[in-house]
């Protein structure tokens, strides 16, 4: 299993400029999750889907930024337009379950530092 | 929404020391966990607390969920080389709407002196 794979690895941008980060979920995982990480706030849920489908987008900043998940395999964390505060870390995780625990924890790629200038 | 504060910020330490950290939030959590992460890397499950009181182990490191079901300590024997890294707490919780929600700390950055 090659765990979540998340592209690119480093983005970086100038202000105003549309972001696309991706994620490959593991196989099998019905929960995929979106989170960011800076060191003034640590890390914070954006959204989350089930099956597909978004269950909790509470955590977007603002309406510059979008998420789909097409299917089961695919989900895409969209900013646009892109401003200096959005520079960041961001994670792309998921588990079989929505209950975290030893049987379903939650996997994270590696993520993605974008950078906006 | 609920806060989670993880103390402390930072640790130095030289290998071989105890470590100690531990996370305290605002209100109840049904589950409490703890991460690592490696740089460059997602953060990894550690170690998952299922009841108050409850104590558990991993190896070299001791977890225990508070009694009030509000706070959470991680304790790590005899340091390493290889714990370098950000631990994390992390609380779990049952929304209004009957979804699980998990909330993070803040981190804890531990580095280890030669």
């Amino acid at each position: 299993d090659a765990g979540v794979i998340q592209s690119p690895r480093h983005e970086v941008t100038e202000m105003g400029q549309e972001v696309t980060l991706r994620c490959k979920p593991i196989s099998g995982h019905d929960y995929l999750f979106w989170y960011r990480q800076t060191m003034m706030r640590g890390l914070e849920l954006l959204i989350y889907f089930n099956n597909n489908v978004p269950i909790d987008d509470s955590g977007m900043p603002e309406d510059r930024f979008s998420a789909k998940m097409p299917n089961a395999s695919f989900s895409t964390l969209k900013i646009q337009p892109s401003e200096p505060r959005d520079s960041a870390v961001y994670f792309c995780a998921s588990s079989p379950t929505g209950l975290h625990s030893y049987n379903s924890p939650l996997h994270f790629g590696n993520g993605t530092r974008l950078t906006v200038t | 929404g609920q806060q989670l504060n993880q103390s402390p910020q930072s640790m130095f330490i030289q290998e071989g020391e105890d470590v100690s950290m531990n996370c305290t939030s605002s209100s109840i959590f049904n589950t409490w966990l703890w991460y690592k992460q490696d740089p460059g890397e997602g953060p990894v499950l550690l170690i998952a607390l299922y009841k108050a009181g409850e104590l558990t182990s991993n190896g070299r490191l001791t977890a225990q969920f508070g009694i009030t079901r509000k706070d959470s300590f991680l304790n790590i024997s005899a340091s390493i080389p290889s714990d370098v890294g950000i631990y994390f707490c992390a609380g779990q919780e049952t929304t209004n709407f009957g979804n699980e929600k998990l909330t993070f700390g803040t981190g804890t950055r531990l580095t280890i002196i030669p």
